[in-house]
């Protein structure tokens, strides 16, 4: 079965403090993607690896950066965590061009 | 960027109605895809489309391709309250290296 897993389903930061968002996917997918989802505002792509330590900006990378050492490992880091970061945030792989993406059950973060 | 428009926004039916939400876009796309997020989950494949015109059903969901690739709806049949949630679609385009374009939602309520 297709399993997409996230580090955590809730986290508490301070504001300035320094953020890793953990994902993993046991599927061998050459795509992972961070999606960042606001009431409203539907899902927007924060950045997509196509390959490991190969990384592209999405529509709203500021703020965050992404490291992609291993292909199973796609990690999403907020260097200065500000109180507009709050969010969910969606993890997803997928294996190749037209292939669908499964989505992680989320991290919902609140920062203080 | 791409942009997609989904309505309705929200929705809120009597169980056993039938439910019709949409995507336009400005744009063709090559493949449209229908997500289902239940509340604290990441989105969920229900529906993939490949073909323009193409019209596909999963038990009670039907879905189509429109015939100008620009527009896809989806239907669901005899609603029950387990269709609660929020229906994103997305489109894929063929030089776009895998990622979806994701339309803001349908949030489906289904009372009793």
């Amino acid at each position: 079965d297709v399993k997409v897993t996230q580090s955590s389903r809730y986290l508490v930061k301070r504001t300035g403090e320094k953020v890793f968002l953990e994902c993993v996917q046991d599927m061998d997918h050459e795509n992972m993607f961070w999606y960042r989802q606001d009431p409203g505002l539907g899902l927007r792509l924060i950045y997509f690896s196509y390959d490991v330590k190969m990384k592209e900006k999405g529509d709203i990378p500021e703020g965050y950066s992404v490291s992609r050492e291993k292909k199973e490992r796609f990690s999403l880091i907020l260097e200065s965590a500000s109180t507009n970061q709050t969010s969910m945030y969606l993890c997803a792989s997928s294996g190749g061009t037209f292939q669908t993406q499964y989505f992680g059950p989320g991290t919902r973060l609140l920062v203080l | 960027g791409q942009q997609l428009n989904q309505s309705p926004q929200s929705m809120f039916i009597q169980e056993g109605e039938d439910v019709s939400m949409n995507c336009t876009s400005s744009s063709i796309f090559n493949t449209w895809l229908w997500y289902k997020q239940d509340p604290g989950e990441g989105p969920v494949l229900l529906i993939a489309l490949y073909k323009a015109g193409e019209l596909t059903s999963n038990g009670r969901l039907t879905a189509q391709f429109g015939i100008t690739r620009k527009d896809s709806f989806l239907n669901i049949s005899a609603s029950i309250p387990s269709d609660v949630g929020i229906y994103f679609c997305a489109g894929q385009l063929a030089t776009n290296a895998g990622k979806s374009t994701f339309g803001d939602g349908t949030t489906l309520t289904v009372k009793p």
